[in-house]
């Protein structure tokens, strides 16, 4: 059953250095996402992404985030300036369709920031 | 723009013995509705999902939701638990139309006693 990849599984920065997520996407899914978990509280959307553009963002998602993809494979989440608040699983998910098919996520990655 | 409210945070729940998530939410407009699950060290697990149609949608272990427009609720059952669905249990709701993400609530952790 086609699944949807993270990479890595944990990482580890210290406060202010740059981070990139990876994410590998279902192969025929148009659509992704990026949400994130602070340990203890709820699954936060963060961007959608379609079409090579960002669809919709929510506040979360400031100057410090973007997200690329750079090849027809790889959906990326990069943070700048890491700060000890971006500390989170972040988790990666895709879909098929605007209307109607669910998100499929990934494992997450888990971003210490120290 | 939606808001999903699962009031229970913790579910402690013996074996074999049946239980009832709740999830209500609150929408302007029509929705899709989800459960997802986490199980330890783990991602997001779509376990079922409501588009239309039948107000009671079934997932292959046996649990069960039934959407309540009137109620604006989305309450998950399962008749006999297992050890095996001790999890972080997420109720979330999208838009029916566009490309809106997911609106998680804050989780319920069920807890079966052996």
């Amino acid at each position: 059953e086609p699944e949807v990849t993270q990479t890595p599984s944990h990482q580890v920065t210290q406060m202010g250095q740059e981070v990139i997520l990876r994410c590998v996407p279902i192969s025929n899914h148009l659509y992704f996402y990026w949400y994130r978990q602070i340990l203890g509280q709820k699954v936060e959307f963060l961007v959608s992404f379609y079409n090579n553009e960002i669809s919709e963002k929510s506040e979360i998602f400031d100057d410090q985030f973007s997200v690329e993809r750079p090849d027809g494979s790889n959906f990326t989440l990069k943070i700048r300036s890491t700060k000890l608040e971006d500390s989170a699983m972040y988790f990666c998910a895709s879909s098929a369709a605007v209307q109607g098919p669910e998100q499929y996520f990934g494992p997450g990655t888990r971003l210490t920031v120290t | 723009a939606q808001s999903v409210t699962q009031l229970d945070s913790q579910v402690p729940v013996f074996e074999e013995a049946p239980v009832e998530l709740r999830c209500n939410y609150s929408s302007s407009v029509s929705v899709y509705l989800f459960w997802y699950v986490q199980y330890p060290n783990q991602g997001l697990q779509l376990l079922l999902k409501y588009l239309s149609g039948s107000t009671l949608v079934e997932s292959i272990n046996g649990f069960e939701a039934e959407f309540n427009k009137s109620q604006t609720s989305f309450h998950l059952r399962k008749p006999s638990v297992h050890i095996s669905d001790t999890a972080e249990y997420f109720c979330a709701v999208r838009g029916a139309s566009g490309n809106t993400p997911l609106v998680f609530g804050k989780g319920t952790r069920l807890s079966v006693i052996a």
